[in-house]
């Protein structure tokens, strides 16, 4: 079966950095997605990543390692308004994204 | 409108009702998406098209269909709404079905409740 795992919660502080991470087994792969979303709206997009390594945008950076069947995203400089929940989505053999249940993040100040 | 939009923005349903929920998008996507999400649970695909003219099932289809007449609408229709249907809905589009960073854009949300 295909299975995507995340944290299901983690709390950080306002100003630190946190890191979320996400185990997946899928049937192939063709790309992984990082999205953000905040209490009653819908997933918007962050992150794609193909190839192993670090792709940074700004504040987010994600991670991906294929052999391990792994990635990260890292948010710096936390701020109150990145409390929201994050979801890891991997594309796979038939370009359907599989999702996980996605990680509440809790930004304390 | 701009971007993609879903209506209704909830709903009240008894079970065993018809109920279509719409979704438009004006991107001009060749592909469109419907997922359920469900606390606890990642969101589901239940049925795509990749094009109009095309559609696909997708893992949980069973009680549910869609019709993709044309590039801008992709409606989902439950025939006889059930309680374990009760789930908010998210309507989505991207550019294209295959490769490259072709994210998805979502509407916001219908949120059902089936009685």
């Amino acid at each position: 079966g295909q299975n995507i795992d995340q944290p299901t919660e983690m709390t950080a502080t306002e100003g630190a950095i946190v890191q979320i991470n996400c185990t997946y087994q899928t049937s192939g792969f063709n790309g992984l997605f990082w999205y953000q979303q905040h209490a009653g709206e819908a997933p918007t997009f962050l992150s794609y990543n193909v190839l192993d390594g670090l792709e940074e945008k700004g504040r987010f950076s994600s991670f991906l390692s294929r052999s391990k069947g792994y990635s990260y995203l890292l948010l710096k400089e936390l701020q109150m308004k990145d409390s929201a929940s994050y979801l890891c989505a991997v594309r796979d053999s038939n370009y359907q994204l599989i999702w996980g249940a996605g990680t509440k993040l809790i930004i304390k100040p | 409108i701009a971007g993609i939009t879903q209506a209704p923005t909830s709903q009240i349903l008894a079970a065993g009702r018809r109920m279509t929920l719409r979704c438009t998008q004006d991107m001009r996507h060749n592909a469109m998406y419907w997922y359920r999400q469900d606390l606890g649970l990642g969101l589901r695909l239940i049925h795509y098209s990749n094009t109009a003219g095309t559609t696909g099932k997708g893992e949980v289809p069973d009680g549910y269909s869609v019709s993709r007449a044309n590039t801008d609408d992709f409606p989902l229709t439950l025939a006889s709404a059930v309680p374990s249907q009760t789930s908010v809905y998210f309507c989505a589009s991207s550019d294209s079905a295959s490769g490259g960073s072709n994210e998805q854009f979502f509407g916001p949300g219908t949120r059902l409740t089936v009685l």
